[in-house]
């Protein structure tokens, strides 16, 4: 079975702080995904990686960066951490970037307050 | 720009009911559409999909019809059970890539 881990279930941070997000997964897979899930707004994208130490901005980039150095790693960067990133974030892989897919498979998610 | 809007939840059943979530779509040409589920605790997992115009997605009881003249992909299961107890995004998938459009999501509560 593909599994996407992220490194921390829960976290509290203070606002300024920098904060680190990491996801592993284990099945080879090109593209990995950060995603935030807010109550009422669904799931949004932050960033898209295609390949090692290439991304793209998804739709909700603003106050986030991302690193992709290993095929199996990416990492969700919070600079100055502030109260409005305060939410869910979920990991995603996937394997094709073409052609018929859009199985995306998703950790557990990450529970950020900023306090 | 593309979007997937769904019924607001959140959408309470007796078990053995009959369930619908609505969703519809905008988007240019004919993207595939899906159907991923979240259940307490865990992260999304895909239910079903449908890659072209009237194809149906199915899995676990569940279905959705792709009907492009509505735009729409609702998802219905004929018996609920409390284990169906979860919340459903629809997605769409854009510029044939894996970066998926979500809705807002539709909590579903099943009660025995």
């Amino acid at each position: 079975d593909v599994k996407v881990t992220q490194s921390s279930r829960y976290l509290v941070k203070r606002t300024g702080e920098k904060v680190f997000l990491e996801c592993v997964q284990d099945m080879d897979h090109e593209n990995m995904f950060w995603y935030r899930q807010d109550p009422g707004l669904g799931l949004r994208l932050i960033y898209f990686s295609y390949d090692v130490k290439m991304k793209e901005k998804g739709d909700i980039p603003e106050g986030y960066s991302v690193s992709r150095e290993k095929k199996e790693r990416f990492s969700l960067i919070l600079e100055s951490a502030s109260t409005n990133q305060t939410s869910m974030y979920l990991c995603a892989s996937s394997l094709s970037t073409t052609g018929d897919a859009g199985e995306l498979f998703f950790g557990e998610g990450s529970r950020l307050t900023v306090l | 720009g593309d979007s997937v809007t769904q019924m607001e939840g959140p959408v309470t059943l007796s078990e053995e009911a009959f369930l619908t979530i609505n969703c519809t779509y905008t988007a240019t040409g004919y993207p595939s559409l899906f159907w991923y589920v979240q259940y307490p605790g865990e992260g999304l997992q895909l239910l079903l999909k449908a890659t072209k115009a009237d194809d149906k997605g199915s899995n676990k009881g569940f279905e959705a019809t792709y009907r492009k003249e509505t735009t729409s992909f609702h998802l219905e299961k004929g018996s609920v059970q409390v284990s169906d107890s979860a919340v459903y995004f629809c997605a769409l998938r854009r510029d044939n890539t894996d970066k998926l459009i979500f809705g807002t999501g539709t909590r579903l509560q099943v009660f025995p």
